[in-house]
This record gives C-alpha cells, sequence and structure tokens, in this order.
C-alpha cells in the first residue's frame, strides 16, 4: 500500500492555459474522488468515479473541467482555459468497499496557481 | 441544502488540555458523520465516524457523538499531544450514495504548546 498519488505536488500556469492533473489510486480502489480545497476552506467535492465510469458530478465542475479514468486505474483531470478562480488545491481520494465500510484515503494533492 | 458549522479557530492549547472542537450540521435525511484530520504536510486521513444517531466514534484517544436532537458531532479529547496538532475537518455524507461524497467545513486549525 503505497497510498494515493498525485502529480504534480505544485503547478503554475497562465490565465488560458490548460492544465492536467493525475492521480493514482492505492491498488485495487475501486472508486476514485476528485475534490478541490481553496484557502481557509474545507474540501469540495467534484466528480467520482466506481471503476471507468463517472458516476457523480457536482455542479462545481464547469464545462472547462473534465476528467477520465481510464480502464478504472489513474485518473486525470484537465482543465481547460484557466481563470484564476481555479487556484486552489486539487485532491484525490480513492476507496474500496460500500457503504458504511467505505473508508476514503487522500492524497496530498496538487495545488495550482493561475497567475 | 446540506451543510457543515465547524467553530472557527485557530485553537491553542497547553500539552494535556481539553479539546472540544464544536460541529453542527444541517441535512435532509439521515447523514453519517465524519471526522478528518490533515497534518502538516500531509493528505487527509479520517479519524473517526458515526453513521447513526447515537454512535459514537472514537480513535487514538478523540471520541464523538452523533446528536441527533442536537445536529451536533463535537469532536473532544481529555488530553492533547502536540502531536495533535493539525486541521481538523467536521464531514457528513448523506448515504444512498456514495459515503465519499462529502461535504466539510471549513476547518479547525489546532496547535498544541509544550
Amino acid at each position: 500500500d503505497t497510498g494515493v498519488s498525485q502529480n504534480p505536488r505544485h503547478k503554475i500556469t497562465k490565465r488560458g492555459q490548460n492544465v492536467t492533473f493525475r492521480c493514482d489510486p492505492i491498488s485495487e480502489h475501486n472508486r476514485l474522488y476528485w475534490y478541490r480545497q481553496t484557502l481557509g476552506q474545507g474540501p469540495e467535492f467534484l466528480t467520482y468515479f466506481q471503476n471507468e465510469a463517472q458516476l457523480e458530478k457536482s455542479r462545481l465542475l464547469s464545462d472547462r473541467f473534465s476528467a477520465e479514468r481510464p480502464k478504472g486505474s489513474f485518473s486525470t483531470l484537465e482543465i481547460q482555459r484557466t481563470e484564476q478562480g481555479d487556484s486552489a488545491m486539487y485532491l484525490c481520494a480513492s476507496s474500496l468497499g460500500d457503504g458504511p465500510t467505505e473508508k476514503l484515503f487522500f492524497g496530498s494533492g496538487t495545488q495550482l496557481s493561475v497567475l | 441544502g446540506d451543510s457543515v458549522t465547524q467553530m472557527e479557530g485557530p485553537v491553542t492549547l497547553s500539552e494535556e488540555a481539553f479539546l472540544t472542537i464544536n460541529c453542527t450540521y444541517t441535512a435532509t435525511g439521515y447523514p453519517s458523520l465524519f471526522w478528518y484530520v490533515q497534518y502538516p504536510g500531509e493528505g487527509l486521513q479520517l479519524l473517526l465516524k458515526a453513521t447513526k444517531a447515537d454512535d459514537k466514534g472514537s480513535n487514538k484517544g478523540f471520541e464523538a457523538t452523533y446528536r441527533k436532537e442536537t445536529t451536533s458531532f463535537h469532536l473532544e479529547k481529555g488530553s492533547v499531544q502536540v502531536s495533535d496538532s493539525a486541521v481538523y475537518f467536521c464531514a457528513l455524507s448523506i448515504y444512498g450514495g456514495s459515503q465519499g461524497n462529502l461535504i466539510f467545513g471549513k476547518g479547525t486549525k489546532l496547535s498544541v504548546k509544550p
């Protein structure tokens, strides 16, 4: 168990550019989540996958955001035409189990700064 | 809508002091309640949880009781240590969907001085 891995740890980009983050979940975890956390706030749910299927998306996830999880393994989160308001920590979590037994394991996040 | 409100920090305590971090929630249905902890430089970790009214979650000396009548889930520890310094998040999940679709509070930063 090597934990949830996120890359890169930090990303600085200019407004209008596209960025992509990667999350490698714990092996065999079938669920994968993306959250966004801004300074002084708690994490906010963005979307989740069960295996390769994207089952739920928050209304926070605008059309500029897209997430994929090909083959139910790693996941990518892409933000197109970044805006300064996209600056945040993007967190990934994975889990195994269902209902009350489900337990999330979080990665350390990717810090995005949009200049 | 569903929400979580927790006491604002930062909270500064001396080692061996008693800790309470208040958390109240608003939810339709019957949520599960959680406390997550984020140590400096690390990812969020589940500290404890309770899935129904009157359940008590406990871990590492921390406790919280799911109080439906007061819609609260306050975190307590009888004697804090320097190693407990972290940011603590209260969260809820509406069961029926994924338990991982969590609604978090803003977090409370705890600093414990030797």
